[in-house]
Order: structure tokens, then sequence, then C-alpha cells
């Protein structure tokens, strides 16, 4: 059975903090994708990365980075967390150019 | 850039009826994939439905059925016979095969079924 897990299902982080976000698949997907969801706005893409190593920016990147070491991880690493960094963060990854499944969610909480 | 456009922020529909929730796209590399999913409550994300760029006939899953209009850059989802357990955000997104894999999504419709 298909599983991309999240690290936290909540989170709660102060101003200026540096938070980590991660996710692991157990799919040998090769594509891997973080998106933050907010009312109104649908899914945006921060990061995707298609192989181990390698990034491309989505269409939010600023304030974001990502990390991918290994295949089934992928990490989103806020550098100073900021209040208006609050939101749904979902991840997900695809077999090449199939559908993409889920992780279930982080809300993360920035005070 | 690619773009996805959700225009219908909210929908009702009554239950056993049909309904159709708009997506159009913007893209200009031929190949491409559209997928809709389903986001109830609970938050998790269910994919639906898929209908690629060179695919000459409308994709159908079950109750699902995607109209795909391709010259006008349209990828409707049309779910016949809705059930109360269709209330939910629907997305709709592309993905551009030439753009690394890229996944992009529109805004959102909620459904809301009545009974």
């Amino acid at each position: 059975d298909v599983k991309v897990t999240q690290s936290s299902r909540y989170l709660v982080k102060r101003t200026g903090e540096k938070v980590f976000l991660e996710c692991v698949q157990d799919m040998d997907h090769e594509n891997m994708f973080w998106y933050r969801q907010d009312p109104g706005l649908g899914l945006r893409l921060i990061y995707f990365s298609y192989d181990v190593k390698m990034k491309e920016k989505g269409d939010i990147p600023e304030g974001y980075s990502v990390s991918r070491e290994k295949k089934e991880r992928f990490s989103l690493i806020l550098e100073s967390a900021s209040t208006n960094q609050t939101s749904m963060y979902l991840c997900a990854s695809s077999l090449y150019r199939n559908e993409a499944f889920f992780g279930q969610g982080t809300r993360l909480t920035v005070v | 850039a690619q773009k996805i456009t959700q225009t219908q922020p909210g929908m009702f529909v009554q239950e056993k009826e049909a309904v159709t929730l708009d997506c159009t796209y913007d893209t200009s590399d031929p190949s491409y994939g559209l997928f809709w999913y389903k986001q109830p409550s609970s938050g998790e994300m269910i994919f639906l439905i898929y209908q690629g760029s060179y695919d000459q006939q409308n994709a159908t899953e079950g109750r699902y059925s995607l109209n795909f209009q391709k010259a006008r850059k349209s990828a409707n989802l049309v779910i016949s016979a809705s059930q109360l357990g269709d209330s939910a955000m629907y997305f709709c997104a592309m993905r551009v095969n030439n753009a690394g894999n890229m996944l992009t999504f529109g805004g959102g419709t909620r459904l809301m079924v009545k009974p």
C-alpha cells in the first residue's frame, strides 16, 4: 500500500525559529513535492524534486529551502519562521508522470 | 508558465443529480496531464481521474468523467448521481511533462451536496 508520511500533524513554532518538516515515502518514487494550502488559494507549490539532490523552485519558494539526500526523504526547511508561514503543508510523491500521493499534512502555526 | 483556474469557489447540488466542476488551464507545452483530486473535511487528498493531452477519449472512472476540450483548454469534472459523501473540496491539477514533472494545482471548488 502506498504511503507518504509527514513527521508531524501539528506544529507550533516561534517567530525566527528554524523549522524542519520531514516527508518520507516508501514507494521508490522519483518525484517529490511540497505545497502549502491556504483557504481560497488552493495548493501552491513551494519546491519539488525529481531525483536525489535535485530540486526545483515552485511558485512560492521565498523563505523556504529543501533537502533531498535520499530518494525516500524530502525535507522542507523554514530558515527563520515568520507568522505569514502559518499554513497547512502537504507533501506528495509520484512515480514519473503518474498521479501524486499525498501525506496527511502538517498544520504549522508560527507565533 | 503553467496555470490552472477554477472559477467556482463553491457549488451546491441536489443529491442524485449530476454536477460539473470547471477547470481551465494554460500551457504552451503540447505534452501534459490533467488530474482531479478530492479533499474531504478529513484533509486527505484522494486522486479521482487523469487525462493525458494526447488521449483521444475522455477519461471516465465510475461516477466521475472528465470533459476534456483541448482547443478550449478546459478539463471539467462531471460527477453523476451525486451522493452526500461527495461533499468536499475538489482540485484540478496539471503536470507539464517538459517541466520536470512539476505538478500545479488550481484554487479548488467546494462542492456541497444537499439531501
